[in-house]
């Protein structure tokens, strides 16, 4: 079973406030992405990367950053936190294209923004 | 752009009823259909994964077929079990971004089963 590890598992903050998730994968994935998850609109891709120094854009990347520092290691940075931003967010990895392979998610991480 | 449609937001079933959670789609181009299952404060994980049109998929005591004349992937269960309560999210991935595809999520379903 592939291991993707986030941090932290939770977060408060003030509006405006920086905040920097991390997520870890140790199986050599090639994929990685951050979701966010909200009530009523299910699972919504943020940013996402198919290697160190790699990024796309997801659906929703508005106020938010990423960085895709080694294979290992994908991290969201929310700058200029906002109450907007209060949601559960998941990483998740994958070896290959989404369409062969398997999409493996992390335990989340829930930021709460003030 | 790819939209996925879960038309019920919650459905209450008491065991052993059959299960059928609905899914429908859009998207122009080829697809892959899945099926995740997420259990309370647990990480969202694959049940079933379709490209094929009218074959069906099992796992688990779960299937799904893809009819891609509907633009359907319902989810179907004989006999639901306690254990199946848990939130139920139908995505789909399409060939048109080459090598930098994604998925794309419904609302999700919480499906409760009661004794």
């Amino acid at each position: 079973e592939a291991a993707v590890t986030q941090s932290p598992r939770n977060k408060v903050t003030v509006t405006g406030g920086n905040v920097t998730l991390s997520c870890r994968q140790t199986n050599s994935h090639n994929y990685m992405y951050w979701y966010r998850q909200d009530t009523g609109h299910g699972l919504r891709l943020i940013h996402y990367s198919y290697g160190a120094g790699n990024l796309q854009i997801g659906d929703v990347p508005d106020g938010y950053k990423a960085t895709r520092t080694t294979q290992e290691d994908f991290f969201l940075l929310l700058e200029l936190a906002s109450p907007s931003q209060t949601s559960l967010y998941f990483c998740a990895s994958s070896l290959d294209r989404i369409n062969t392979g398997q999409l493996y998610f992390g335990e989340g991480s829930k930021l709460t923004v003030l | 752009g790819d939209s996925v449609t879960q038309t019920e937001g919650l459905v209450t079933l008491t065991e052993g009823l059959p299960v059928m959670l609905n899914c429908t789609y859009q998207t122009a181009y080829s697809t892959f259909l899945f099926w995740y299952v997420q259990h309370l404060n647990e990480a969202p994980k694959l049940l079933l994964k379709s490209s094929t049109d009218n074959k069906r998929t099992e796992h688990q005591g779960f299937h799904a077929t893809l009819h891609k004349s509907s633009s359907s992937f319902h989810l179907q269960k004989s006999s639901a079990q306690l254990s199946d309560s848990a939130l139920y999210y139908c995505a789909l991935s399409d060939e048109a971004t080459g090598g930098n595809n994604k998925l794309t999520f419904g609302q999700g379903t919480v499906l409760s089963v009661i004794p």
